[in-house]
């Protein structure tokens, strides 16, 4: 089992380009999420999937696209890269039974120059 | 909103004990317990439920009081291992699936 893979590990931008973020499961869990984690801010919530074909935004979506065509993929894009999207980014799945907590991906850390 | 996380850091000499407190101004559903090593992902600890019982593994515990919106994780006899950056999640539930980190507690346990 893989659990969450994220690719790529590392990714250096300059402001105005755009990139996709991969993220890949093969648990087969219904729900899956994208993250940012800045110093001193915790784990702040982009945006989040509950199955194919449905997304939602989470606390901090401006300059972030997702789509979710199958359960497996849940691809991260940002349309205009900005010095303040230099970050961590998590992505994370969960299966529905609520006794499971999340599974994260080892993490993207993107750097906007 | 974030869940506010209490103490923001915290040193233990190995083998004390150590409580982080978690409280949300919104009605919760679940908690969430995770930790974070340097540099590495978030691992899950555990998942408190409305209305479940306290749980546990290890030396490793906690508990959630839906009435005052509260979550308390107890590390006790603590380990080097122990070490890292401990972050609540709470749910509202219902529709909301949205799962909101505090802004962590860094557990620093020295020899």
């Amino acid at each position: 089992n893989a659990g969450v893979t994220q690719t790529p590990k590392f990714q250096v931008l300059k402001t105005g380009q755009s990139m996709t973020l991969q993220c890949a499961q093969d648990m087969n869990h219904e729900y899956m999420s994208w993250y940012r984690q800045d110093p001193g801010m915790g784990l702040r919530l982009i945006h989040y999937s509950v199955g194919a074909g449905i997304t939602d935004q989470g606390e901090v979506p401006n300059g972030y696209n997702v789509s979710r065509s199958t359960t497996e993929d849940f691809p991260l894009r940002l349309l205009s890269a900005a010095p303040s999207q230099t970050s961590v980014y998590f992505c994370a799945s969960s299966p529905w039974d609520s006794n499971y907590g999340y599974t994260f991906g080892s993490g993207t850390r993107l750097t906007v120059v | 909103q974030q869940p506010v996380q209490s103490p923001q850091a915290v040193i233990l000499r190995e083998g004390e004990d150590a409580v982080i407190n978690c409280s949300s101004s919104k009605a919760l559903y679940s908690v969430h317990w995770y930790r974070q090593k340097h540099g590495e992902a978030p691992i899950f600890l555990m998942i408190l439920l409305k209305g479940g019982e306290q749980k546990g593994h290890d030396k490793i515990s906690a508990s959630f009081n839906e009435k005052k919106q509260q979550s308390s994780l107890y590390l006790t006899a603590s380990q080097l291992s122990y070490s890292g950056t401990y972050f609540c999640g709470s749910e509202g539930g219902g529709s909301n699936y949205k799962l909101t980190f505090g802004k962590g507690t860094l557990l620093t346990v020295n020899p």
